[in-house]
């Protein structure tokens, strides 16, 4: 059983580019989450997705990113006009469940790093 | 606000010794929290996790200690070998909301041979 699978691994943009980020889930996993780890930082929450619906987005910036996790396909983190602050490890998640009676664990993928120049 | 905190960056160790990482909450809307593990140009894995009914969790060499009169828990290792050398990362989904998960910044672990 495969694991959470993101590509790619490393993403190179000039400022002002457009940066996709795709994450395909484990099997049988419904619940897409995203995480941003900057530099000597842990990882920050940015969206929780089901599929082809937003749950929480309460940690996207409210400008230029954006994220979908259609029927079909990988989940998608998009990042429009990319400028160096989103240089960073981009990290997603998924999980089988989200019961709250107990903890549903998160697997994560190997990240994307991306760096902008 | 930082609400789950490891404020040791980093902590080195000798093989065989134990280990004990550090983790402080700043508030009471946790449920549970965990551990997770990771190495660098991968990404975290799952390595324990403590409910906030209970004090004390154990998994093989791993024990996680909860002390909620302090908000504080502790990862302990024991005994501690070079494969352990990682960077541990504390985290707890907050009450009420997704299921996000709230990271400290981490502790990287070095054991030493």
């Amino acid at each position: 059983n495969a694991g959470v699978m993101q590509n790619p691994r490393h993403l190179v943009r000039r400022r002002g580019q457009e940066a996709r980020l795709r994450c395909s889930p484990m099997k049988g996993h419904s619940h897409v989450y995203w995480y941003r780890q900057l530099p000597e930082e842990g990882l920050k929450f940015m969206v929780y997705l089901q599929k082809e619906n937003i749950i929480d987005e309460s940690g996207m910036p409210k400008e230029r990113f954006s994220a979908e996790f259609p029927k079909e396909g990988p989940s998608i983190l998009r990042i429009q006009q990319v400028v160096r602050g989103d240089s960073a490890a981009y990290f997603c998640a998924s999980s089988q469940t989200s019961g709250r009676s107990s903890y549903n664990e998160q697997f994560f993928g190997p990240g994307t790093r991306l760096t902008v120049l | 606000d930082q609400q789950v905190k490891q404020n040791s960056p980093s902590l080195s160790v000798q093989e065989g010794r134990i280990s004990i990482l550090n983790c402080d909450y700043t508030n009471s809307m946790f449920d549970y929290f965990l551990w997770y593990k990771k190495y660098p140009a991968e990404g975290p894995t799952f390595l324990i996790s403590i409910s906030s009914i209970k004090d004390k969790n154990e998994d093989g060499r791993f024990t996680v200690f909860l002390n909620k009169s302090a908000k504080h828990l502790s990862l302990h290792i024991v005994p501690s070998q070079p494969g352990d050398s990682a960077v541990y990362f504390c985290a707890a989904p907050p009450r009420g909301g997704s299921e996000k998960l709230v990271f400290g910044k981490g502790t990287k672990l070095t054991v030493n041979p």
